[in-house]
């Protein structure tokens, strides 16, 4: 298995507060990204980083921010917490060798906004 | 327009046959394809990647590319209960950072 590590792996907040999801790897991969899935809508991307301090917006950035000070590590937060924000999050890592670019899963984190 | 589509199931098959499962894409300058098994609960597992026109054959695994009709398939041989979850089609996005753009899953259940 990839060596990716995401925490909590299950939290409850309440609405208006602000919370943070870390991902760690082991692997250093340059690609991280965090993916959030929902009933009906499968995995979508919310911010992805291609490098220390280099992120970019997915389709469903709003309400959220990340941050990557370091290869290992891929922090999202929300700022404040909402109830559509109820979902399941998962951190993802990938490198590119060629046309090769398969991206490995963390184990996720399940978030309840109550 | 959903830039992936997969159908979203289920799909019963009898142990032992081949379950067949299908991916359509809109972008064509998409070059990288994956298959993902995602058992209830868990997270998205690699189990085939194909980038060129063509079948490439992993174990009990096939998966199929047709860039011209933009179509991706995977075909499992000799279906066992626990191939029961769901399949995600996902495809490199253009536009840099090794994007994934996932459908939204095909459920597979494989019955005794």
């Amino acid at each position: 298995d990839a060596g990716i590590t995401q925490s909590p792996r299950h939290k409850v907040t309440e609405t208006g507060t602000p919370v943070t999801l870390r991902c760690h790897q082991t692997e250093n991969h340059r690609y991280m990204y965090w993916y959030r899935q929902d009933p009906g809508h499968g995995l979508r991307l919310i911010h992805y980083s291609y490098g220390v301090k280099d992120t970019d917006k997915g389709e469903v950035s709003d309400g959220y921010s990340v941050s990557r000070s370091k290869t290992e590590d891929f922090l999202l937060t929300l700022e404040s917490a909402t109830s559509s924000q109820t979902s399941v999050y998962f951190c993802a890592i990938s490198e590119i060798n060629g046309l090769r670019g398969e991206a490995f899963f963390g184990q996720g984190t399940r978030l309840t906004v109550v | 327009q959903k830039e992936v589509e997969q159908n979203s199931g289920p799909l019963s098959v009898p142990e032992g046959a081949i379950a067949s499962l299908n991916c359509t894409y809109s972008d064509r300058v998409s070059q990288s394809f994956f298959w993902y098994r995602q058992y209830s609960g868990k997270s998205p597992e690699l189990i085939m990647s194909i980038y060129s026109n063509g079948d490439k054959e992993d174990g009990r695994f096939t998966a199929q590319l047709n860039k011209a009709s933009q179509y991706v398939s995977l075909l499992i041989r000799d279906s066992q209960p626990s191939d029961s979850a769901t399949y995600l089609c996902a495809v490199n996005s253009p536009g840099g950072g090794n994007k994934l753009t996932f459908g939204t899953g095909t459920q597979l259940k494989v019955e005794l």
